[in-house]
């Protein structure tokens, strides 16, 4: 299976700070997403990187691949209340069809 | 317009009851995709329309009969489902199956009883 583990499951973090959050795959991928879903609704795509890029940043997330550890990270700076959320990574391969991890869970006290 | 919209939002069924969830989407997409998603889990994808024939179908139950009318709209039909069936169900579109990006619609929340 391609589907990606976040690490941690859950994260609990104070407004401001940063929050990292992992997540490795078994096996090669043509990309590697990250979806936020806020609760009980649908998902958001945030960042997509490809297998032949390292880092990639948006606003204030940045995200990293390594491929040779099978392993991305997604960073998300000066983190607001409005940031908790639940966060996927969803690998491709060949169909380019996205197969998500378990995800990790973001609260963010203001 | 960059929505995917769904309805019915909430939807409580019996087991014998027929029902359908509805999924529409104006961007041109010519993929679209069911995921049904339980609590506290990833979502699962259950089928994909491309160029609105079935092209992937993750040995649903039968029970689960997907169509898609036309390039903008899909439905998914509920006949005999169980109680392990409720779920949020989700519903995605991209410019093509081989696009990476996917936009979800809300997602309808069901409830069998």
């Amino acid at each position: 299976s391609q589907q990606g583990e976040e690490d941690p499951q859950a994260l609990s973090i104070q407004e401001g700070e940063n929050a990292t959050m992992n997540c490795s795959y078994k096996t090669s991928i043509n990309n590697l997403q990250w979806y936020r879903q806020n609760s009980g609704r649908g998902l958001v795509h945030l960042i997509l990187i490809r297998s032949n890029e390292r880092e990639k940043h948006s606003g204030r997330l940045r995200v990293t691949l390594d491929t040779s550890k099978k392993s991305s990270s997604l960073l998300i700076t000066a983190s607001r209340a409005a940031d908790t959320a639940s966060y996927f990574c969803a690998t491709a391969g060949g169909s380019y069809i996205p197969t998500f991890g378990r995800g990790t869970s973001l609260i963010v006290h203001p | 317009d960059t929505e995917v919209t769904q309805t019915p939002k909430h939807l409580v069924m019996g087991m014998t009851n027929k029902k359908s969830l509805k999924c529409e989407q104006h961007m041109g997409h010519r993929a679209m995709y069911w995921y049904k998603q339980k609590a506290k889990k990833p979502p699962e994808l259950m089928f994909v329309y491309s160029y609105e024939k079935l092209s992937i179908n993750e040995s649903v139950p039968s029970r689960f009969s997907p169509e898609c009318p036309n390039s903008s709209l899909l439905n998914l039909h509920l006949h005999a489902l169980q109680p392990e069936d409720s779920a949020l169900y989700l519903c995605a579109s991209s410019q093509g199956q081989g696009q990476e990006t996917q936009y979800f619609g809300p997602g309808t929340r069901l409830l069998v009883l």
